[in-house]
């Protein structure tokens, strides 16, 4: 069974400062892997999706990787801003087009 | 375009009754994703729809939930004889394909049921 977990759960900084989120997943057998942010009482927005034969995906401020072999990966988040804060979910697509969601990160930036 | 549509945005019902929630995917979207969200916790998967087929129904939570897609397009989850623990934000998402790895999920506003 695919287990996802996100470190940290919450995460507090001021603005401007670059942070890194953490996703790890128990099985590699994936199809990929792609990162979310949701919004209090809103639904989910893709940030960026990484394929299972790919390393990183870029898009504005925002970089994820993807190290299948060890089951991480990461979210970069470069000079970070108010509407920054968001919950970020990474989620994993295994076997049977499974998609299975991790615990999530809490982040607020603060002005 | 138009996005994902969830409805009822909100539905109150008391235990016992039966429940539909309804989806309407993006246009020219193949594939078909059904999602619950409890309070405090992370996103349940539910159920997956390529077309109207749903190749696994392992991950619907009792026999109490069913779900249905029909012309390829809108989705029915259906949860009979409400219980209190099915209280829940039900978020439904859709895809181009399913089959390549590339595909992005779009997600609805999901549905908030409460059951009294």
């Amino acid at each position: 069974k695919q287990e996802v977990t996100q470190i940290p759960a919450a995460l507090s900084v001021p603005e401007g400062e670059n942070l890194v989120l953490n996703c790890s997943f128990t099985d590699s057998a994936i199809y990929n892997l792609q990162w979310f942010r949701q919004d209090p009482g809103k639904g989910l927005t893709s940030l960026l999706l990484i394929q299972s034969s790919q390393r990183e995906q870029t898009s504005g401020r925002l970089n994820a990787s993807l190290d299948k072999s060890s089951g991480r990966s990461t979210l970069y988040i470069a000079a970070s801003q108010p509407g920054d804060s968001a919950t970020y979910l990474c989620a994993v697509r295994g076997g049977y087009q499974k998609v299975t969601f991790g615990t999530g990160t809490k982040l607020q930036v603060i002005p | 375009g138009a996005g994902v549509s969830q409805s009822p945005s909100n539905k109150v019902t008391e235990k016992g009754k039966d429940v539909e929630l309804r989806c309407d995917p993006i246009s020219g979207h193949t594939a078909l994703y059904w999602y619950r969200q409890s309070l405090g916790q992370g996103l349940e998967f539910l159920i997956y729809f390529q077309g109207n087929s749903a190749p696994d129904k392992s991950g619907l939570p009792s026999d109490r939930f069913s779900a249905e897609r029909t012309g390829g397009s809108v989705s029915t989850l259906t949860i009979q004889r409400t219980q209190q623990e099915d209280s829940a934000v039900y978020l439904c998402a859709s895809s181009f394909s399913s089959g390549t790895g590339t595909d992005t999920q779009y997600f609805g506003p999901g549905t908030r049921l409460t059951v009294l």
